[in-house]
């Protein structure tokens, strides 16, 4: 069964800090990863996302998250976080087939201090 | 916004009862999926449909049925209720091989 993990429940920093979000995942096949993100009072929506070819995507807002599949691992990075990006981190793991069952881990909460 | 809209936001049932909520998927999209989203948890894969069928299904126990329509909109109808119903339910639809999933705002659903 596949399954996703986030290390990181609640981050705090301050703004201009860098940022990175841990998330490893298991499953046996290929796999496409996604983040989203929840701002406060908003839907859950797209950040990011990896399919294919290279392993560093760029998302909205500044942010990038990188494939290594080595390590199972899609971690999430910003190089300078902003107040505005207080949310909710979700992974999610999707595999490369036509069932689409997809499995989110339990999400980053992230705070940044003005 | 995501055009994905869901209805009845909030509702609160008591235990053994029957809840029908519902989503309309963004237009284009053909594939539907839900999730229910306990607090403090991430979202959690129930089913996802494709052309009215049932394309995949997690771990949730037969009392979990859903449908889906021509236009794509759909339905997920959860009897006997049980307190540990009681949940955020999150619908997404997608175009069919993209994998990228577009939310509604979710339906919270109480059970006392």
């Amino acid at each position: 069964a596949q399954s996703v993990s986030q290390h990181n429940h609640h981050v705090i920093l301050s703004e201009a800090a860098s940022l990175e979000l841990g998330c490893n995942y298991s499953y046996g096949g290929t796999v496409n990863l996604f983040w989203y993100v929840q701002y406060p009072g908003q839907h859950l929506q797209l950040l990011l996302k990896y399919f294919s070819g290279d392993p560093l995507v760029k998302g909205i807002k500044g942010f990038e998250a990188e494939f290594i599949k080595s390590k199972f691992s899609f971690n999430l990075r910003k190089p300078s976080v902003q107040w505005s990006d207080t949310a909710e981190y979700f992974c999610a793991v999707i595999p490369n087939t036509n069932a689409g069952k997809s499995t989110f881990g339990d999400g980053t909460t992230l705070t940044v201090k003005p | 916004e995501t055009g994905v809209t869901q209805s009845p936001t909030h509702l609160i049932k008591t235990r053994g009862q029957q809840v029908t909520l519902r989503c309309s998927s963004q237009s284009g999209h053909n594939t539907v999926s839900w999730y229910q989203q306990a607090l403090g948890q991430g979202p959690q894969f129930i089913f996802q449909y494709y052309r009215e069928e049932e394309n995949g299904r997690g771990n949730f126990p037969p009392r979990f049925s859903g449908l889906q329509f021509p236009n794509y909109s759909s339905e997920l109808n959860v009897n006997a209720l049980e307190l540990d119903d009681s949940a955020l339910y999150l619908c997404a639809s997608s175009w069919r091989g993209t994998g990228e999933l577009f939310f509604g705002e979710g339906s919270r659903l109480t059970v006392l």
